[in-house]
């Protein structure tokens, strides 16, 4: 079936540091992908997202890259803090706007100082 | 805004009893989502609302799963009767049509003993 899934469930980097979390999708007909940051206790947050027509978007220190060919969505967070401290899921749709995501089985992210 | 608020926030029960969860969706938001989340399973939509009305209950698990939504704002997720397995974090999120970014609410540890 039809999925999106993590490349690594963990990750470990050191403060001021840059991350990159990567994401692969199996459903060429997707045309919309989303970040979430998860804290623990929390509900997902939305950080970022990208359209199918776009290759790369930048954020406030985070940038999603998109490689329709390979089907591969990367976040990369530019000097990694405590606080970024989190799991991380990308999401994706198939439908219109307001329809149902699919999420992938997320990556943890442990900054230390 | 307030944000989604969900009730209760945390729930232990006996297998058997039945279990209502609680949504109060973002004001003016015309999506409302059902998921729930697990360390197997990762974060998975259970049944989605349009204008109070179900588009898709496709997740929904079995029979003793039921959700409603009697007016713009307000939804429940009820089980009945539980079991050890529904054990999860369940959350609820809302959208506005025009947008794909879903809001979380802070979710309902549900614990079946």
């Amino acid at each position: 079936g039809e999925s999106v899934g993590l490349h690594l469930p963990t990750l470990s980097v050191q403060e001021g540091d840059n991350s990159i979390i990567n994401c692969a999708y199996s459903n060429s007909a997707s045309d919309y992908f989303i970040w979430y940051k998860q804290e623990s206790g929390k509900g997902p947050q939305f950080i970022i997202d990208i359209r199918s027509n776009m290759d790369k978007r930048q954020g406030q220190r985070v940038t999603v890259l998109l490689n329709k060919t390979v089907k591969h969505l990367s976040l990369q967070i530019a000097a990694t803090q405590p606080g970024d401290s989190a799991v991380y899921f990308c999401a994706e749709n198939i439908g219109q706007a307001g329809t149902a995501l699919i999420f992938g089985k997320g990556t943890t992210l442990s900054v230390s100082s | 805004d307030a944000g989604v608020i969900q009730s209760p926030r945390h729930e232990v029960t006996e297998m058997g009893q039945e279990v209502t969860l609680r949504c109060k969706p973002i004001s003016g938001h015309d999506y409302l989502f059902w998921y729930r989340q697990t360390m197997m399973r990762g974060l998975e939509l259970l049944i989605y609302f349009n204008n109070n009305v179900p588009i898709d209950d496709s997740g929904m698990p079995e029979d003793r799963f039921s959700a409603k939504m009697p007016n713009a704002s307000f939804s429940t997720l009820k089980i009945q009767p539980s079991e050890p397995r529904d054990s999860a974090v369940y959350f609820c999120a809302s959208a506005r049509g025009s947008s794909y970014e879903q809001y979380f609410g802070p979710g309902t540890r549900l614990t079946v003993t």
